[in-house]
């Protein structure tokens, strides 16, 4: 399976928005709604933010909200906090071998 | 509330084989997917394996198809990751979770240290 491709960092200033990109292919995130993304802190476990490409388990801030175009999917944190400084993943179904992939991977930096 | 809690991780040889569990409470197992992902040192993380909550269908990364087999016990709440023929590129914090809706897992457990290593 190949991995969703993401940018690997991303900056913003505090209070900025920040869009993250996810890029499938129609085999996931561009023919499935199971697109989710994930804020993973090292040596913790990842929390999932948005799944079935926009909706927000409870619990999580309506500062994080998720959407699709075509192949690609898309994370935006609005108003940044320096606790949203993170690895973020994206992640889709994929009807390859009917198995799941995660993309590579985005640092976000809080300036 | 959901738990999941994982243990059985080591250092191993290479070749050798080894067993992951995921002890979970706070829910039915039975009507859930449960997934293993894994996270190689300085990494991203990569998807591993999926039962799915009929208990049944099972689906493996190809990286480990042959190799691991994910299982479950309803009766101890627990999900196993048999990896056997293990290698040096299996070195990594294995995490369980558990799916919130299809295809999307939501609870994670902390993980557990898988080394490969001769």
């Amino acid at each position: 399976q190949s991995a969703l491709t993401q940018p690997a960092s991303v900056s913003g200033s505090p209070g900025q928005s920040i869009t993250i990109s996810c890029t499938g292919t129609s085999s996931d995130v561009g023919d499935y709604n199971y697109v989710s993304w994930y804020q993973h802190h090292p040596g913790k476990a990842p929390k999932l933010l948005v799944y079935d490409v926009s909706n927000r388990p409870s619990g999580v801030s309506i500062r994080f909200s998720g959407s699709k175009s075509g192949n690609t999917a898309s994370l935006t944190i609005s108003g940044l906090r320096a606790e949203d400084e993170a690895d973020y993943y994206c992640s889709s179904y994929t009807s390859r071998s009917t198995s799941y992939v995660f993309g590579t991977g985005t640092k976000v930096t809080v300036l | 509330q959901v738990q999941l809690v994982e243990s059985g991780g080591g250092v191993v040889q290479p070749g050798m084989s080894l067993r992951l569990s995921c002890a979970t409470s706070g829910f039915t197992l039975s009507n859930y997917g449960m997934h293993w992902v894994r996270q190689a040192p300085g990494k991203g993380l990569e998807w591993v394996a999926v039962i799915w909550a009929n208990g049944i269908n099972k689906n493996y990364a190809d990286s480990v198809r042959g190799r691991f087999t994910i299982s479950r016990d309803t009766s101890q709440n627990t999900v196993y990751l048999q990896m056997n023929s293990l290698r040096v590129e299996d070195t990594a914090v294995y995490f369980c979770a558990r799916d919130i809706s299809s295809w999307s897992p939501g609870f994670w457990g902390q993980g557990t240290l898988v080394t490969v290593s001769s």
